[in-house]
């Protein structure tokens, strides 16, 4: 079993659409989640960060936590064309990440 | 915020030839610096930490000896691929850490190795 699952997609929504992206993890251990975005050929850009359990905001960003199941997700409101990206979920620490594989998202205009 | 630069973004090399890689922290001093392998449609997967002054430590299943690891200062580490080959082509990323726990990518650097 992947210490992080992710759906590959791809994830295709109408521009205005709430996006949600999903990851599971295995591991109890980790305490720090991540979501990252990737544009093509480009590195990953860090978008939320959160330690514990529940929902937290950023913008049109709300990541959430829930420990007890190992379940994290990413909700995007008012999706737009430039949110057409992949991204990565990541569980860890400071001194090993594990990252999902990554959700290629199309926000069609 | 925290910025990492990562050169050259891309390069071509021949095969049997070494090529270097750059990874900067710009505004912050890095003690620990990671560097990761993204193949297409796969997940980034850690190499190796660096360590300021001291010996990386690598991954299962990196070669040490393929994949020269130096970080000389707290702002600057270096890959080196070393004998290249075909399939060393690949999206070389570097990261760094803040001391608070969070992480920030430099802009990847793209390796084709003919």
């Amino acid at each position: 079993q992947k210490e992080v699952e992710q759906d590959p997609g791809p994830l295709s929504v109408p521009e205005g659409a709430i996006v949600s992206l999903n990851c599971t993890y295995s591991n109890s251990a980790f305490q720090y989640f991540m979501w990252y975005r990737q544009y093509s050929r480009k590195g990953p850009e860090l978008l939320m960060y959160t330690y514990s359990s529940g929902n937290k905001e950023d913008g049109r960003f709300t990541a959430q936590v829930d420990k007890s199941s190992k379940y994290i997700s990413l909700f995007i409101r008012d999706s737009q064309p430039s949110d057409s990206a992949t991204y990565l979920c990541a569980t860890g620490g400071y001194q090993k990440v594990t990252f999902g594989i990554g959700t290629k998202l199309q926000v069609i205009p | 915020g925290a910025v990492v630069s990562q050169h050259p973004s891309r390069v071509i090399c021949k095969s049997g030839t070494s090529v270097k890689i750059e990874c900067r922290s710009l505004d912050f001093q890095a003690t620990t610096m990671f560097w990761y392998r993204q193949f297409p449609k796969q997940s980034l997967m850690l190499m190796a930490t660096s360590n300021e002054g001291s010996k990386a430590t690598y991954e299962q299943g990196v070669e040490k000896d393929k994949f020269l690891i130096n970080h000389a200062s707290l702002t600057l580490s270096t890959l080196t691929v070393t004998s290249a080959h075909p399939e060393d082509s690949s999206f070389y990323i570097c990261s760094a850490g803040t001391g608070r726990d969070t992480i920030y990518f430099g802009e990847g650097s793209w390796l084709t190795v003919v």
